[in-house]
């Protein structure tokens, strides 16, 4: 039961780099998110989507892009880093068939800007 | 749109009961809770929908007021297991996210 995938788990950047955090599904559900969350802090939203080629900007999408062209993989690319962006990057997904569904997470991705 | 958890922090010893509030100043669809033990990712607790439902969970059952758009989480005799930041997320009816709390802080000690 793989569950949600995120990679990779650690990643150490330079500011102005990119890069590219990955997330896969392997439970055909059709809603993803994508939240950072600050030392102490709860979880944040960036973006997420509904369905294959649907996104849509959360609560903090600033210097942050998604993409969704298959159900199972919601990429999120960083663009030119900056040290705001240190946190901890937390997959989701959730079903939404049936009524009112849990969110299942990733592990999570530690990132550090420098 | 961020509901507000109280208390922020919380420390009990085992066997000990709990209570962990949350509050939203919007209407509600539903809330759900959530427990993460530090380096670890939330994993889901319990959802509950409008209408005033209780649910249980082993020991650990939660209300929804939807007049007062408030839940609890109520944590019965507790057990060291059950230390790590609680939260909840609402959703309003309609929307296709959650807004989640700061967090609670619950440290169990022998």
């Amino acid at each position: 039961n793989a569950g949600v995938t995120q990679t990779p788990k650690f990643r150490i950047l330079k500011i102005g780099q990119s890069m590219t955090l990955q997330c896969a599904q392997d439970m055909n559900h059709n809603y993803m998110y994508w939240y950072r969350q600050d030392p102490g802090m709860g979880l944040k939203l960036i973006y997420y989507s509904v369905g294959a080629g649907i996104t849509d900007k959360g609560e903090v999408p600033n210097g942050y892009n998604v993409s969704r062209s298959t159900t199972e993989d919601f990429p999120l690319r960083l663009e030119l880093a900056a040290p705001s962006q240190t946190s901890v990057y937390f997959c989701a997904s959730s079903s939404k068939v049936g009524g009112n569904q849990p969110q299942h997470f990733g592990d999570g991705t530690r990132l550090s800007i420098l | 749109q961020q509901p507000v958890q109280s208390p922020q922090a919380v420390i009990l010893r085992e066997g000990e009961d709990a209570v962990i509030n949350c509050s939203s100043s919007k209407a509600l669809y539903s809330v759900h809770w959530y427990r993460q033990k530090h380096g670890e990712a939330p994993v889901f607790l319990m959802i509950l929908l409008k209408g005033g439902e209780q649910k249980g969970h082993e020991k650990i059952s939660a209300s929804f007021n939807e007049k007062k758009q408030q839940s609890s989480l109520y944590l019965t005799a507790s057990q060291l297991s059950y230390s790590g930041t609680y939260f909840c997320g609402t959703e309003r009816a309609g929307a296709n996210n959650l807004f989640f709390g700061t967090g609670t802080r619950l440290t169990v000690i022998p």
